[in-house]
């Protein structure tokens, strides 16, 4: 238990469906992250979000929105997403995003599946 | 930003020390030299993180040579929970974000 949680753990979805990932964090942290990991990649930053504030966003097609109401929840909102975009869904927090000793703890992820 | 490169995998048996050794050839005098451990369907794990010469916890220790160019991650005695991928991550400030980059990293097999 890593003070990260995730819902739901596994999403099958159409390409026409809309839904949303849900984050939370109950570590006090002030930075939080999506990530991307697809079979056989490397883990790929999706967004940053500190305070509350979205610091970064690597070029993330727009069928994926954030959002961050506060410091402990986080949001992916997904839409007409493709085939591609299989893969397992991290979240992660941290206790600012701008300090090098930036340990970053990670939910178990949302496995998601798109038909 | 740097880059790391690692072996894709490693065997080993159950009680030998493991040493996995990462290099960063590129490495920014700001960047900082951390590693996680991800287990199957499960998020990463911080292990440690170091500057230069030596760092040790509970769980590891890690080596960093005074050029910086590599560092080898030793995981002491381990047994077949160890077993999982290993991360060397080389983090830079992008913006006003320190970014970690996540590379292959190094699959770990721990046999009886």
């Amino acid at each position: 238990e890593t003070g990260v949680t995730q819902t739901p753990r596994h999403l099958v979805m159409g390409m026409t469906n809309k839904k949303s990932l849900k984050c939370e964090q109950h570590l006090g942290h002030n930075a939080m992250y999506w990530y991307k990991q697809s079979a056989k990649k490397p883990l790929e930053l999706m967004f940053v979000y500190n305070f509350k504030e979205q610091t970064e966003n690597n070029s993330v097609p727009s069928r994926f929105s954030p959002e961050c109401p506060n410091s402990s929840h986080l949001f992916l909102h997904l839409h007409t997403l493709q085939p591609e975009d299989s893969a397992l869904y991290l979240c992660a927090s941290s206790q600012m995003s701008s300090d090098p000793y930036n340990e970053q703890f990670f939910g178990p992820g949302t496995r998601l599946t798109v038909l | 930003l740097a880059k790391t490169t690692q072996p894709i995998s490693m065997d080993s048996y159950e009680g030998q020390e493991v040493n996995i050794t990462c290099s960063h050839n590129n490495i920014a005098t700001n960047d900082y030299i951390t590693w996680y451990q991800q287990f199957p369907s499960q998020g990463p794990r911080f292990i440690i993180q170091g500057y230069k010469t030596k760092v040790t916890n509970e769980v590891a220790s890690l080596f960093i040579p005074a050029d910086r160019k590599s560092s080898t991650l030793s995981l002491p005695r381990v047994s077949l929970s160890d077993t999982a991928v290993y991360y060397c991550l080389v983090g830079d400030y992008v913006d006003s974000s320190y970014k970690l980059i996540f590379g292959s990293g190094t699959r770990l097999l721990v046999r009886p």
